[in-house]
C-alpha cells in the first residue's frame, strides 16, 4: 500500500463547476497535510495546509480533513481554466520533517 | 526575490560527469529539503539538512549522491558519475523549522538531462 494515494485522473470539469480532489494516507499518526499545485514544467506551489479535522477555506479553495478515515480532500469552487494543473497531496512525516507526496491528480477545466 | 533560489535551472551532463546543484533557502529559513521528480512520477524525498548537519538522508541513493549545507553559502546536491537514470527535476524546499505545522516552500527546480 502506498503511503499517500491519489487518483491520477485526469479529472475533467467544466468552467464554473466544483472540482473535488481526494487523497488517502496510511500513517494514522500523521498530523499535517498539504495541497500543492504544479503546472507542467514548473515547481510545486503550496495552496493549502490543514492540521485539524474539518474544513479550512481560503478563497475558492476548501481543504477537508478526516483523520478517522485517513482522508483529505481539496475542493475548488468556480473552477477556471487557469486551475488546470496537477494537484499534489502531501503528508508530513513527523519523525524527520520530510513530506510524503501522492502521485498527483491532473485537473482539466474546460471552458 | 525572497523565495527559494536554485541554480542552474537547466543542466546537461554526459554520462560519467559530475552534476552540482545549488539551493539557497528563503530568508530566515534554516531547513532545506531536496526532492527528485522523475519523468511521469511523483515527488520523492531525498535528504533533509540544517546548517552543517544532515538530518535525514533516507531517500538518497547510497552511491554517487551527496548533499551538504555549509555554514556559509547554499546547499549543494552533488551527483557523481551521472547516468541516464539520473535525468529528472530536482527541487529544493525550505522551511523556518521542521515541526508538524511547518510549511515547505519550493524553489523553481533544476532540470538535469544526462546524455
Amino acid at each position: 500500500q502506498k503511503e499517500v494515494e491519489q487518483n491520477s485522473g485526469p479529472l475533467s470539469v467544466p468552467e464554473g463547476a466544483i472540482a473535488s480532489l481526494n487523497c488517502t494516507y496510511s500513517d494514522r499518526g500523521s498530523q499535517s497535510f498539504f495541497w500543492y499545485r504544479q503546472y507542467s514544467g514548473k515547481s510545486p506551489e503550496l495552496i493549502m495546509s490543514i492540521y485539524s479535522n474539518g474544513d479550512k477555506e481560503d478563497g475558492r479553495f476548501t481543504a477537508q480533513l478526516n483523520k478517522a478515515s485517513q482522508y483529505v480532500s481539496l475542493l475548488i469552487r468556480d473552477s477556471q481554466p487557469s486551475d488546470s494543473a496537477t494537484y499534489l497531496c502531501a503528508v508530513f512525516s513527523g519523525n524527520t520533517g520530510k513530506l510524503i507526496f501522492g502521485q498527483g491528480t491532473t485537473l482539466q477545466v474546460k471552458p | 526575490n525572497a523565495g527559494v533560489m536554485q541554480n542552474p535551472r537547466h543542466l546537461v551532463r554526459r554520462r560519467g560527469q559530475e552534476a552540482r546543484l545549488r539551493c539557497s533557502p528563503m530568508k530566515g529559513h534554516s531547513h532545506v529539503y531536496w526532492y527528485r521528480q522523475l519523468p511521469e512520477e511523483g515527488l520523492k524525498f531525498m535528504v533533509y539538512l540544517q546548517k552543517e548537519n544532515i538530518i535525514d538522508e533516507s531517500g538518497m541513493p547510497k552511491e554517487r549522491f551527496s548533499a551538504e549545507f555549509p555554514k556559509e553559502g547554499p546547499s549543494i546536491l552533488r551527483i557523481q558519475q551521472v547516468v541516464r537514470g539520473d535525468s529528472a527535476a530536482y527541487f529544493c524546499a525550505s522551511s523556518p523549522q521542521a515541526q508538524q505545522v511547518t510549511e515547505q516552500f519550493f524553489g523553481p527546480g533544476t532540470r538535469l538531462t544526462v546524455l
